[in-house]
């Protein structure tokens, strides 16, 4: 078990270009949660899977937001056409059904 | 709809004192779930500790323990003979059954003196 694993942990972009971010969970976990947390701010929920099914979409989630999770197994999400209100840290999280969530270092992306 | 209010943006407390973070939430579901994560500078979130709103019995986990107050909707953290490696900020978090995505408070962040 090596934990939840994001990449890349650092990216900088262009305003309206498209980024990619990549969670690999804990293999035996079925559920994955994206959050994005801005500075001084707790993680707002974005999305979550079960396993490949994506069950839940928040409204923070604008149609430049997309994210899959192919064969339940890692996670992308893509930002179309960034802009500078999406920098942040996006953090992804997985768990077994009912218990508690292990989160991932972070993807911190800076929009200049 | 979940809420969860953190009404203290930052605490201190001296090395080997005890010291309580703050926590209120409010939600209409009868089935939840309660934690409490850290997280460190620069580094990832971690569970400290979870309570479940059926289990009148106060969580504990080494030093750490909660004070579960479920008709008061308040559930504050107690950290016992603090350590300069519990420095962090701290983040109250809910959940419900069903879709188990966590609600945050805003954090707390913890100084510990030397």
């Amino acid at each position: 078990d090596t934990g939840v694993s994001q990449d890349p942990r650092h990216k900088i972009t262009k305003r309206g270009q498209n980024v990619t971010f990549r969670c690999d969970p804990i293999s035996e976990h079925n559920r994955l949660y994206w959050y994005r947390q801005t500075l001084g701010q707790g993680p707002e929920f974005l999305t979550y899977f079960q396993n490949e099914a994506q069950l839940e979409k928040s409204r923070l989630l604008s149609d430049r937001f997309s994210a899959e999770r192919p064969k339940g197994s890692f996670s992308t999400l893509e930002i179309q056409r960034t802009e500078q209100g999406d920098s942040a840290m996006y953090l992804c999280a997985s768990s077994l059904a009912n218990d508690e969530q292990y989160f991932g270092p972070g993807t911190r992306l800076t929009v200049t | 709809a979940q809420t969860v209010t953190q009404s203290q943006p930052e605490m201190s407390v001296q090395e080997a004192e005890t010291v309580t973070l703050s926590c209120t939430y409010d939600t209409s579901e009868s089935d939840y779930y309660l934690f409490w994560y850290k997280q460190p500078p620069s580094r990832q979130m971690i569970l400290v500790i979870r309570q479940e709103a059926y289990k009148q019995q106060n969580a504990t986990e080494n030093r750490f323990s909660v004070n579960f107050q479920k008709a008061a909707k308040s559930f504050s953290l107690k950290i016992s003979d603090s350590q300069l490696g519990d420095a962090a900020m701290y983040f109250c978090a809910a959940t419900t059954s069903g879709t188990y995505k966590y609600i945050f408070g805003t954090g707390t962040r913890l100084k510990v003196l030397a």
